[in-house]
């Protein structure tokens, strides 16, 4: 099956910072989502983006289909910003999205 | 437009007993997914349903746990015999279509005592 891998696992930030979350996979797809686990666990929608740039206020995201990357952007962080973001992507033989690990955010006041 | 709704949010099991989860996809999907995560991991798929039809089982385990999403009410989670391994977070998402946008519901954790 493809292969979802995130970098970094683990990041802190102060407040005000900027980042960049990286999704690297390992076959072409048809469907790619960008998630937000906040603390109390709760999977928050941020991006559907098989292909091309979408943003939506301080956050945006790029996927580069044909070299098999994807990108978050997360600007001016705030703490609410904390938590776990997944990429999950489904390629067009497989009928359901496969996460990668996560990058665990913590920004710090 | 309500999202996905999962119920209970907390449910606790001793050994030996079964938990019932439950999933009502958003209006108008008709595509619904299972997902387990245990703690400190990502999500793991479990089963993939459409309306009377199950469409990929091949993340579910092959005994105690089966799945069902009937024409009418919600799909149906179904754990036998619970044991400690299966405690966990257990997510459930929908979709309009096979390739669309999923959204997922705020998940069942299960505490198996």
């Amino acid at each position: 099956g493809i292969q979802v891998e995130q970098s970094p696992p683990d990041l802190i930030l102060q407040e005000g910072a900027n980042s960049t979350l990286r999704c690297n996979f390992s076959d072409s797809v048809n469907n790619l989502q960008w998630f937000h686990q906040n603390p109390w666990g709760q999977l928050i929608n941020l991006f559907y983006i098989p292909s091309g740039t979408k943003q939506n206020g301080r956050l945006s995201a790029t996927t580069v289909a044909t070299e098999r990357y994807s990108l978050l952007y997360i600007s001016s962080s705030q703490t609410t910003d904390s938590g776990v973001y997944f990429c999950a992507v489904k390629d067009s033989g497989y009928s359901t999205l496969t996460f990668g690990k996560g990058t665990m955010l913590l920004v710090s006041p | 437009n309500a999202g996905v709704m999962q119920n209970p949010r907390h449910l606790v099991r001793r050994r030996g007993q079964e938990a019932r989860l439950r999933c009502s996809p958003m209006k108008g999907h008709s595509h619904v997914y299972w997902y387990r995560q245990l703690p400190e991991e990502g999500l793991k798929f479990m089963v993939y349903l459409q309306k009377e039809n199950i469409i990929d089982e091949s993340g579910m385990p092959k005994e105690r746990f089966s799945a069902e999403f009937p024409k009418e009410g919600p799909s149906i989670l179904r754990i036998q015999q619970v044991v400690r391994g299966d405690s966990a977070a257990y997510f459930c998402a929908s979709s309009p279509t096979g390739d669309g946008e999923a959204f997922f519901g705020q998940g069942t954790r299960l505490t198996v005592v």
